[in-house]
């Protein structure tokens, strides 16, 4: 089936320190990936998005390139602020029959420090 | 345009009771998912529904069911509620659901005791 593996977090940067969270997917076809962020006690936010392979989904600071080859959708920012303190998700959507269905991570918590 | 809402926003229940949980889609989105998340499983799919009908459904007891009516609002109704079934449950939605992005609601936390 499908999955999707995420580093182990939590996380823990210095205020203006590179972030980079791994996300490593298995999925049948060509799927689409997600990166979503959760702040404390709301819903998720869709962070950034590639539909196919090298494309680079990039917003407010956040990249991920489509891997094909690798099967991975790094999300990486080069200076982090307080406000990124949050969890992130990594997901994806495998097209098909799987009708509105995310396949998402475990989560990856991220704390940033002034 | 308005996002995603949810309704209510906390719920306390007891075993054994049922309880019924309803999103509004963003206007002219016609696909509705629910999740449900917990910090031992993470998030998890329930089911899809697109002009009132199921076309996906995850890996959940028959407890666990839902509808979505003429203008695209769903519910979603766990009967018999258990323990384990205390999480935050997120619905989402989409124009189509067809690999396109979709947008959560800010979830409605279940208590269960």
């Amino acid at each position: 089936g499908n999955s999707v593996t995420q580093m182990e977090g939590p996380v823990t940067l210095s205020e203006e320190a590179f972030l980079t969270i791994n996300c490593t997917y298995t999925a049948t076809g060509y799927p689409s990936l997600f990166w979503y962020v959760q702040y404390p006690g709301e819903g998720l936010q869709l962070l950034l998005k590639a539909t196919k392979a090298d494309d680079k989904g990039s917003n407010k600071g956040f990249e991920a390139t489509y891997r094909k080859e690798t099967t991975s959708f790094h999300l990486e920012k080069g200076s982090v602020q307080v406000s990124d303190s949050a969890v992130y998700f990594c997901a994806l959507n495998a097209g098909g029959t799987s009708y509105g269905k995310l396949t998402f991570g475990q989560g990856t918590i991220l704390t940033v420090h002034p | 345009k308005a996002g995603v809402t949810q309704t209510p926003r906390y719920l306390i229940k007891t075993r054994g009771q049922q309880v019924t949980l309803s999103c509004s889609p963003i206007s002219g989105h016609r696909s509705v998912s629910w999740y449900q998340q917990t910090p031992g499983q993470g998030l998890q799919f329930l089911f899809e529904y697109f002009s009132e009908t199921q076309r996906n459904k995850g890996n959940f007891p028959g407890r666990f069911s839902g509808r979505q009516f003429s203008n695209s609002r769903s519910e979603m109704n766990v009967s018999t509620l258990e323990l384990g079934d205390s999480a935050l449950y997120l619905c989402a939605s989409s124009l189509t659901s067809l690999q396109e992005t979709q947008y959560f609601g800010p979830g409605t936390r279940l208590l269960v005791l």
